[in-house]
C-alpha cells in the first residue's frame, strides 16, 4: 500500500524568507511524486512532479521540489515566499507498478502554509 | 482549451437518498477520476474510468457509483446517503489511464456536498 505523511499541519513563514513544506512517503515500487495546491473553497492546481532523472524538480510559480529516495522525501521549497502563496498544499504519490490501469493517487492531509506580511 | 467543469457547484440531501454529480473532463483529457475530500483532510480516490470503463477504484462500497460517456464527460452516483458522505467531491481529467501515463491531473473546482 502507498502512503503520504505531511508532518506540519501549518507552517507559518515571513514574506521575503525561504520556505519548505515536508512531504514523505512509502511505495512497494518506484514513485511517481505529486504536489498539488488548493485555494479556498477551490480545486487543486498541479505545481510540479517527480516522474525520474534529476532529483530537483522546478515547478510553477517559483516553486521547486527535491526527491531524495533514501529519506522517501520529497520536500517542496521556494527560495522567497508571497503572501499570495499562502493556501493549503498537498502533496501526493503513485506506485509506478500499480497495477494496469489503474492511475490512484494518494494523497496527505495537507499542510496550510500562511505568509505573513 | 477548457478546464474541468462540474455541477452542481452546492447541494444539500437527507439521508437515504440518492445523488447524481457531474463532470466535464478538460478538451482531450479521455480519462477521468472522482476524489473525496473529507473536511480538514487530503482527497481520498473512488474510482477512475478509461475509456468509459472503470479500471481502478479505492476503498468505497457499491453504493458509489459511476459512468463515463462517449465524449469521456462522466457522472459521481451515490445511493443512500449517509451523514459521512458529506464532502467535497473532486473530479480530474488526465489523458491516457495506464499506469504509464505520467502526466498530472487536472482537477475541476469540486462539487460541496451537505448530507442532513
Amino acid at each position: 500500500a502507498q502512503s503520504v505523511a505531511q508532518p506540519e499541519d501549518q507552517v507559518n513563514v515571513a514574506e521575503g524568507n525561504p520556505l519548505t513544506v515536508k512531504c514523505t512517503y512509502s511505495v512497494s515500487g518506484n514513485p511517481y511524486l505529486f504536489w498539488y495546491v488548493q485555494y479556498p473553497n477551490r480545486g487543486l492546481q498541479f505545481l510540479l512532479k517527480y516522474i525520474t532523472g534529476d532529483n530537483l524538480v522546478k515547478g510553477s510559480y517559483g516553486f521547486e521540489a527535491e526527491f531524495n529516495k533514501s529519506q522517501t522525501s520529497f520536500h517542496l521549497k521556494k527560495p522567497s515566499a508571497l503572501v499570495s502563496d499562502s493556501a493549503l498544499y498537498f502533496c501526493a504519490v503513485r506506485d509506478s507498478s500499480s497495477g494496469a490501469g489503474s492511475y490512484q493517487l494518494t494523497f496527505g492531509k495537507g499542510t496550510k502554509l500562511s505568509v505573513i506580511p | 482549451e477548457t478546464g474541468v467543469t462540474q455541477s452542481p457547484t452546492h447541494l444539500i440531501k437527507t439521508r437515504g437518498q440518492q445523488v447524481t454529480l457531474r463532470c466535464s473532463s478538460q478538451s482531450g483529457h479521455n480519462t477521468v477520476s472522482w476524489y473525496q475530500q473529507a473536511l480538514g483532510q487530503g482527497p481520498q480516490f473512488i474510482f477512475q474510468y478509461y475509456r468509459e470503463e472503470e479500471n481502478g477504484r479505492g476503498n468505497f462500497p457499491p453504493r458509489f457509483s459511476g459512468l463515463q460517456f462517449p465524449n469521456y464527460s462522466s457522472e459521481l452516483n451515490v445511493n443512500a446517503l449517509e451523514l459521512d458522505d458529506s464532502a467535497l467531491y473532486l473530479c480530474a481529467s488526465s489523458l491516457g489511464g495506464t499506469r504509464m501515463n505520467t502526466g498530472e491531473l487536472f482537477f475541476g473546482e469540486g462539487s460541496r456536498l451537505t448530507v442532513l
